[in-house]
């Protein structure tokens, strides 16, 4: 089974500066999709950026990017630029292609606060 | 399209009654699924469905547990005999079934409170 793990349940980051969460899975899959999804205090679950395993190019979304090491098994979400609507609960995901089924395994969460 | 609905929002029931959760997909998705939510967790998979069939359930969907989609739209959640320990959110979420990368979109979830 995968498991997915945020080993920071917090960070902070100051308005306008760069701060990246940490994300780490484990698979014996070679095809999967990686995400980061973001959890607003409404609590309804936004995806902010997804990648595709058999790309070796970072997914970039604005000012959001991903540093992904697939041979380290590593799913970094880097935000620049902080604004205060970036605070939220961030959840790294991941999903098989190569088995049946469309579930999203997620880890624990990271809660950001942006400080202006 | 107004996104994916789930009716109630909370939902406070004693121990031992029985709740139903109601989720409305986005209307030209076919697959629906639905995710429990423990304060400070993330969402763990509970089943999903593709059109009206119930394709994978998890583990954590116990006996007490069950979902339909009849006509494979919207999609209902009942819980029997509640036990203080399904205090939780669910959430639930919709997306198309074609070939390749599809997104989830959720929507705001239940909260459920046992007492």
């Amino acid at each position: 089974a995968q498991t997915v793990t945020q080993s920071q349940p917090e960070m902070s980051v100051q308005e306008a500066e760069t701060v990246t969460l940490s994300c780490t899975y484990d698979t014996s899959e070679s095809d999967y999709y990686l995400f980061w999804y973001k959890q607003p205090p409404s609590r309804q679950m936004i995806l902010v950026i997804r990648q595709e395993a058999y790309k070796q190019q970072n997914a970039t979304e604005n000012r959001f990017s991903v540093n992904f090491q697939k041979a380290a098994k590593s799913f970094s979400l880097k935000i620049s630029d902080s604004q205060l609507g970036d605070a939220a609960m961030y959840f790294c995901a991941y999903r098989s292609q190569e088995t049946s089924g469309s579930r999203l395994t997620f880890g624990e969460g990271t809660q950001l606060t942006v400080n202006p | 399209d107004t996104g994916v609905s789930q009716n109630p929002r909370h939902k406070i029931t004693k121990r031992g009654q029985n709740v139903t959760f109601r989720c409305d997909p986005i209307s030209e998705h076919n697959r629906l699924y639905w995710y429990r939510q423990t304060l400070g967790q993330g969402p763990e998979f509970l089943t999903y469905f593709q059109n009206e069939a119930q394709l994978e359930k998890s583990r954590l969907l116990s006996d007490r547990f069950s979902a339909e989609r009849p006509k494979g739209s919207f999609s209902t959640l009942e819980i029997q005999r509640t036990e203080q320990g399904d205090s939780a959110m669910y959430l639930c979420a919709s997306s198309l079934g074609l070939a390749g990368f599809y997104e989830q979109y959720f929507g705001p979830g239940t909260r459920l409170t046992v007492t």
